[in-house]
This record gives C-alpha cells, sequence and structure tokens, in this order.
C-alpha cells in the first residue's frame, strides 16, 4: 500500500509570491490533515479536509488556504509568502480523522527568500 | 486548549541504555495519547498509541503506559540502538479542537 506523497519535496519561493503543496492520502483514506514544522513554534496545525469539506481550522492568517477534491487528494495554498513561512509543512491522512491512526508525509520544506 | 509537555533534549545516550523520555498533558477529558519519532529529512511515523487510561502501547521495543492519575504518558526502551537516534514527539488528540496537539519533541542520540 502507498503511504502519504507530498510533492514537491522542496521550494524556494520568494517574498510575496504564492505557492500551492501537494498531498495524496493513502488509498480508503478520507481524512487528510496539514502541520506545519518549524523550529521555533514546533508542529501547529493548519486545517483538516475530510470529504472535500474543511472540518477544523486552526490559528493562521487567511493567507493560508486549502481543499480536497472527490478522490481525497488535497492541496494547501499560501499566498503573499512571508520570510517566516519558511517550514517544512507535513500532511497527514487517516480513515475518519479525529483519534484514528494518522500516517504523515515526508513533508514538503519551503524557503522563503 | 489541551497542551503537551516532554523533557527537553538532546538526550545522550550510549548504545544498549535505557531510554526514557518524559510527557505529560493537560487534556479535558481521557484523550487518545500518541508517540511519533522523526528521522532526518523524514515526516512523522507513528511509534505507539493509547486510548484510555492504563492502556499501554508498544512497539519496537518501546513502550509507553496512559497514566491517568499523573497524566503522563513516559517513553522507555530498555536497550537503545544507535538507529533509534530520530526526534520524539509525544501527542494528544484533542477531542474539542479536533487536532493533534504535539509536544516540542526530544531529540535522541545514540552513541555505539
Amino acid at each position: 500500500k502507498a503511504g502519504v506523497t507530498q510533492t514537491p519535496r522542496y521550494l524556494i519561493k520568494t517574498r510575496g509570491q504564492q505557492v500551492t503543496l501537494s498531498c495524496s492520502p493513502i488509498s480508503g483514506h478520507r481524512s487528510v490533515s496539514w502541520y506545519q514544522q518549524t523550529p521555533g513554534q514546533g508542529l501547529q496545525f493548519l486545517f483538516e479536509y475530510f470529504s472535500e469539506t474543511q472540518r477544523n481550522k486552526g490559528n493562521f492568517p487567511g493567507r493560508f488556504s486549502g481543499r480536497q477534491f472527490s478522490n481525497s487528494r488535497s492541496e494547501m495554498n499560501v499566498s503573499t509568502l512571508e520570510l517566516g513561512d519558511s517550514a517544512l509543512y507535513l500532511c497527514a491522512s487517516s480513515l475518519e480523522g479525529r483519534d484514528t491512526e494518522a500516517f504523515f508525509g515526508q513533508g514538503t520544506r519551503l524557503t522563503v527568500v | 486548549g489541551d497542551s503537551v509537555t516532554q523533557m527537553e533534549g538532546p538526550v545522550t545516550l550510549s548504545e544498549e541504555a535505557f531510554l526514557t523520555i518524559n510527557c505529560t498533558y493537560t487534556a479535558t477529558g481521557y484523550p487518545s495519547l500518541f508517540w511519533y519519532v522523526q528521522y532526518p529529512g523524514e515526516g512523522l511515523q507513528l511509534l505507539l498509541k493509547a486510548t484510555k487510561a492504563d492502556d499501554k502501547g508498544s512497539n519496537k521495543g518501546f513502550e509507553a503506559t496512559y497514566r491517568k492519575e499523573t497524566t503522563s504518558f513516559h517513553l522507555e526502551k530498555g536497550s537503545v540502538q544507535v538507529s533509534d537516534s530520530a526526534v520524539y514527539f509525544c501527542a494528544l488528540y484533542d477531542t474539542g479542537f479536533q487536532k493533534l496537539v504535539f509536544g516540542t519533541g526530544t531529540r535522541l542520540l545514540v552513541s555505539p
């Protein structure tokens, strides 16, 4: 069974640009969550999607958005990038979300210069 | 909201030493508890979990017991290997905000 796939693995963007990250969950999983990992703030929850609906959102500005498609694949978008958005962005998939087991992808390392 | 506190690292051990990484939590109710491990350049892997009080999660020689009385979920391993060197995260599922809440992570370094 293929794991959670995130693309791209690495990105370098300039301040003010926008970026889209992609996550393909494990087959059959309907819940996809996104987390931001930084040395200063640790792992912070961004949002969760279940069956194409955003069920929950963390405390991030509106520049951070996401969506989920009918095949459960998810994308997250960050507009008007700031230097502080440099981080490892992790996607996790699970069957139903909530406290069922979450499987993480390898992450996308975003560097904003 | 709920929170997780785990010991500062790095924890430096010699191969075959006993490992304990402390984790305590603050939560309303009795959340599910998890330990995740992150190897360099990788995402998180679920190491073990416990869903109710007194449950013991175990995997690959690692163990942790859900202690309601002390609100703790300490990670232990009897004999660590060099390959166990990684960052370990304690986490709980916050049922109110419906998200995983992570501790700050503890780096483990095991030398031969």
